[in-house]
């Protein structure tokens, strides 16, 4: 079955950064498209970018252009996503979803809370 | 970018309810329109896509209708199950949007 497991909760520094790693099981991890969404608390969903996991192709969010940085390990079907200079108000849970294009985000991970405190 | 507007907020409902969500898209976005669920602590979960496809596993008192700018979600008969808050999305454009969220709650 498709899954795609998250790493773990993470605290960080203002000014930090911050990867998130999202692995892929079940699917050929090459033939969807992964995207990053992130929900702060209480808030609603927020688009942050994709990676094509075959060609390594990225497209960020014009909101996130220069912060963040989308990779993949196709050895390991594990896609990363990198938040650097890190805010108070980066703090949020940070999703990884499947995305075959015309069948947008079928399949979520669990999620990977990231807190931003000095 | 393209705004997506959800209404109500939020709505207060019973068990057995037909329950309806709209969200308009601020220009035409063809079907290209996704509905999520979203219970506390959990990840959102897809509900239907082009509009009006059931996702996999999906049932059937969910459906989706609309095009263009106009979309709706309805829930037949809502069950303890469904009180959550439900998300759309247009995937016709970059940046993907959201709506604020609809949060169903009990009456």
């Amino acid at each position: 079955q498709v899954q795609l497991v998250q790493s773990g909760a993470e605290v960080k520094k203002p000014g930090a950064s911050v990867k998130v790693s999202c692995k892929a099981s079940g699917y050929t991890f090459t033939g969807y498209y992964i995207h990053w969404v992130r929900q702060a608390p209480g808030q609603g969903l927020e688009w942050m970018g994709w990676i094509n996991p075959h060609s390594g192709d990225t497209n960020y969010a014009q909101t996130f252009l220069g912060r963040v940085t989308m990779t993949r390990d196709t050895s390991v079907s594990t896609a990363y996503m990198e938040l650097r200079r890190l805010r108070s108000d980066d703090s949020a849970v940070y999703y990884c979803a499947r995305d075959a294009h015309l069948v947008p985000f079928d399949y979520w991970g669990q999620g990977t809370l990231v807190t931003v405190s000095s | 970018d393209i705004q997506m507007t959800q209404s109500p907020s939020s709505l207060s409902a019973s068990v057995g309810d037909r329950v309806t969500i709209t969200c308009r898209a601020s220009q035409g976005i063809s079907n290209y329109l996704a509905w999520f669920q979203q219970k506390p602590g959990k990840a959102p979960k897809s509900l239907i896509y082009a509009a009006s496809t059931l996702q996999s596993g999906v049932p059937s008192k969910f459906s989706g209708s609309g095009s263009g700018t106009h979309f709706t979600l309805t829930i037949s008969s809502l069950q303890p199950e469904d009180f959550a808050i439900y998300y759309c999305q247009q995937y016709n454009s970059y940046p993907r949007t959201f709506g604020r969220g609809t949060k169903v709650e009990v009456k």
